[in-house]
């Protein structure tokens, strides 16, 4: 069974522009979570997405947005990049109805010039 | 609002010696499910262990032990006897609801000497 992916692995932008960071996951889970992992911050919860709804956000500006598609895939998508967005953006997925815990990718590292 | 507490930010033993990590965590609800990660070099978030708030047995799973306790809030890890790969970041994390977000704690580093 393929795990979680995520693409790209490493991605570099200048400030201002926009990134696209991408999510399968694993075949029959319904809910894709993202996270992001920024030095000396943690991991800290950003989007929640179950059966193509947004079911729950974090504390994160507007510009961090996403959608899921009908394969239940995520896009997560940063505006306006600032330098302090550079981080480790961490997807994870689950099946909530059958309880199942949560199986993370290994991560895009997106770095902002 | 939910909380998970690593006190210990780095730990530094030798290989055989056993390492106990502690996390301590708040929550308001009676329904909770608590988690052990384990993060590597390479990034990707291993998971551990997942507890749920009803059942408090302790688990052993090779090298690797748990201790749950409500009374104290707490969910803490053992590592017996270790070894080098076991050097990584370990984090504790809460879920309120089967499904909803992780709350991560701040982790703490497990450096293993040879």
């Amino acid at each position: 069974e393929a795990g979680v992916t995520q693409s790209p692995t490493h991605l570099i932008k200048t400030r201002g522009q926009q990134a696209t960071l991408r999510c399968s996951p694993i075949s029959g889970h319904t809910s894709v979570y993202w996270y992001q992992q920024a030095l000396g911050l943690g991991l800290q919860f950003l989007l929640w997405y179950d059966e193509g709804e947004e079911r729950n956000r974090g504390n994160f500006p507007p510009r961090f947005s996403g959608r899921q598609f009908p394969n239940y895939s995520s896009e997560l998508n940063v505006n306006a990049l600032e330098l302090e967005d550079s981080a480790l953006y961490l997807c994870a997925s689950s099946w909530v109805a059958r309880g199942d815990g949560y199986t993370f990718g290994s991560g895009t590292r997106l770095t902002v010039v | 609002a939910q909380k998970v507490t690593q006190a210990q930010t780095e730990i530094s033993v030798v290989e055989k010696e056993d390492v106990t990590l502690d996390c301590v965590y708040e929550t308001r609800d009676t329904t909770y499910y608590l988690f052990w990660y384990k993060q590597p070099p390479s990034g990707e978030l291993v998971f551990l262990i997942r507890r749920n708030s009803f059942d408090e047995q302790n688990e052993i799973s090779g090298r690797y032990s748990w201790n749950f306790q409500k009374s104290t809030s707490s969910f803490n890890f053992t590592i017996t006897a270790s070894q080098v790969v076991d050097s990584a970041v370990y984090f504790c994390a809460l879920s309120e609801a089967a499904g909803n977000k992780l709350t991560f704690g701040g982790g703490t580093r497990v450096l293993v000497k040879p």
